[in-house]
């Protein structure tokens, strides 16, 4: 079993809807939680970041972390067509870059 | 924030051969890293680099297959050895930075590679 669990889709949604991806994961010491949009032939960019359970919201971005079921997901509102793109979760024991574990990433299609 | 630069974004390569790729960020960081992108998968981190000490490998990764250098504050190489196609991958320097809220994870454009 992964250490974290992303559906790889694709997703393609209508523009103007709200888009719901998630993760789970097996790890319970897990207390940072990250979302990364990468576009094609690009590096990841940090969308979201959450340390332990709860909301945060940011513009039409919203990400939800509950650990106790240890599930994260993300919200789009209003989606884009810019927000085409991949979305990868990530996680770690502590703040920063170091020993990120990613998810599969979720292929987003946004059309107009 | 910080840019970081890979060389070269894209290469072909023989089996039996060796890529470097090379990282260069424009300012100094303590920490770099490489992941590995294959397709289908996550990404998944080879190793931790820090100037002047060893890199410390992940579980899977080894430093004959994946050596790496770390000469100075703001470049890193990571080297592919004795490549076989199951080495097509992606290939991405990231590095830790104080961002918007805290330190976080930026990351290159990547290094696509191609074995054949």
């Amino acid at each position: 079993q992964k250490e974290v669990e992303q559906d790889p889709g694709p997703l393609s949604v209508p523009e103007g809807a709200i888009v719901s991806l998630n993760c789970t994961y097996s790890n319970s010491a897990f207390q940072y939680f990250m979302w990364y949009r990468q576009y094609s032939r690009k590096g990841p960019e940090l969308l979201m970041y959450t340390y332990s359970s709860g909301n945060k919201e940011d513009g039409r971005f919203t990400a939800q972390v509950d650990k106790s079921s240890k599930y994260i997901s993300l919200f789009i509102r209003d989606s884009q067509p810019s927000d085409s793109a991949t979305y990868l979760c990530a996680m770690s024991l502590r703040q920063g870059a170091q020993k990120l574990v990613f998810g599969q990433g979720t292929r987003l299609t946004i059309n107009p | 924030s910080a840019v970081i630069s890979q060389k070269p974004s894209r290469d072909i390569c023989q089996r039996g051969t060796s890529l470097t790729i090379q990282c260069q960020v424009d300012s100094q960081v303590t920490m770099m890293f490489w992941y590995r992108q294959q397709p289908g998968q996550s990404l998944t981190l080879i190793a931790t680099a820090n100037q002047g000490s060893e890199a410390t490998y992940e579980s899977g990764f080894v430093i004959d297959k994946f050596p790496i250098s770390r000469p100075n504050l703001t470049f890193s190489t990571l080297t592919v050895s004795n490549m076989s196609p199951e080495d097509s991958s992606i290939y991405l320097c990231s590095v830790e930075v104080a961002g918007r809220v805290n330190t976080e994870a930026f990351f290159g454009q990547g290094t696509r590679l191609t074995v054949v």
